[in-house]
């Protein structure tokens, strides 16, 4: 079985940029969470969606993070414009329930110049 | 406002030995727990989880117990393997309308030597 897809696995880009990762979940999951990990702060959860509709966003850092998911097998998380500070690791993960263990992609590392 | 702590940053064991690593929760909304592992340039796999109402589940060499009074929960597993040697991350949910939201603790990298 397929696993969370996430392209591209590594971005370098330079600041004022806008930046697109991307993530295709597993087939047949309702649940779709970003995720984001630096030495600082950790694994926190940025935004996670079910059903394609955004439920939970407060862990989106300021207005210039945006995430959709237009379908059940597309989400994208969006930053425009880029900062040097948003350099991490993002991590996609889908479930099938909400109680369920979510399931995680390997990751975009982002570095922002 | 560090909700899930794991004090360990690292733990060091022989092949065949016991490891057990550790971790501690403030939030008393918390009633799921999981621990996921970790290896380099991958994402976290989740291992094992725990429901506030069992204080243990089993899963092979996998064993989590969680002690609810003292907030604390603990994954052991016997024997330890060179494979196993990884970062280890708990995590927890609060039930309700944020049981799909997971608080991750900051992770324990786990040696095992051959």
């Amino acid at each position: 079985d397929a696993g969370v897809i996430q392209s591209p696995r590594h971005e370098v880009t330079e600041m004022g940029q806008e930046v697109t990762l991307r993530c295709k979940p597993i087939s047949g999951h309702d649940y779709l969470f970003w995720y984001r990990q630096t030495m600082m702060r950790g694994l926190e959860l940025l935004i996670y969606f079910n059903n394609n509709v955004p439920i939970d966003d407060s862990g989106m850092p300021e207005d210039r993070f945006s995430a959709k998911m237009p379908n059940a097998s597309f989400s994208t998380l969006k930053i425009q414009p880029s900062e040097p500070r948003d350099s991490a690791v993002y991590f996609c993960a889908s479930s099938l329930m909400g109680y369920q263990p979510q399931h995680f992609g390997d990751g975009t590392r982002l570095s922002i110049l | 406002d560090q909700q899930v702590k794991q004090n360990s940053p690292s733990l060091s064991v022989q092949e065949g030995r016991i490891s057990i690593l550790n971790c501690d929760y403030t939030n008393s909304m918390f009633d799921y727990f999981l621990w996921y592992k970790k290896y380099p340039a991958e994402g976290p796999t989740f291992l094992i989880s725990i429901s506030s109402i069992k204080d243990k589940n089993e899963d092979g060499r996998f064993t989590v117990f969680l002690n609810k009074s003292a907030k604390h929960l603990s994954l052991h597993i016997v024997p330890s393997q060179p494979g196993d040697s990884a970062v280890y991350f708990c995590a927890a949910s609060a039930g309700g309308t944020s049981y799909g939201k997971l608080t991750f603790g900051q992770g324990t990298i786990l040696t095992v030597h051959p």
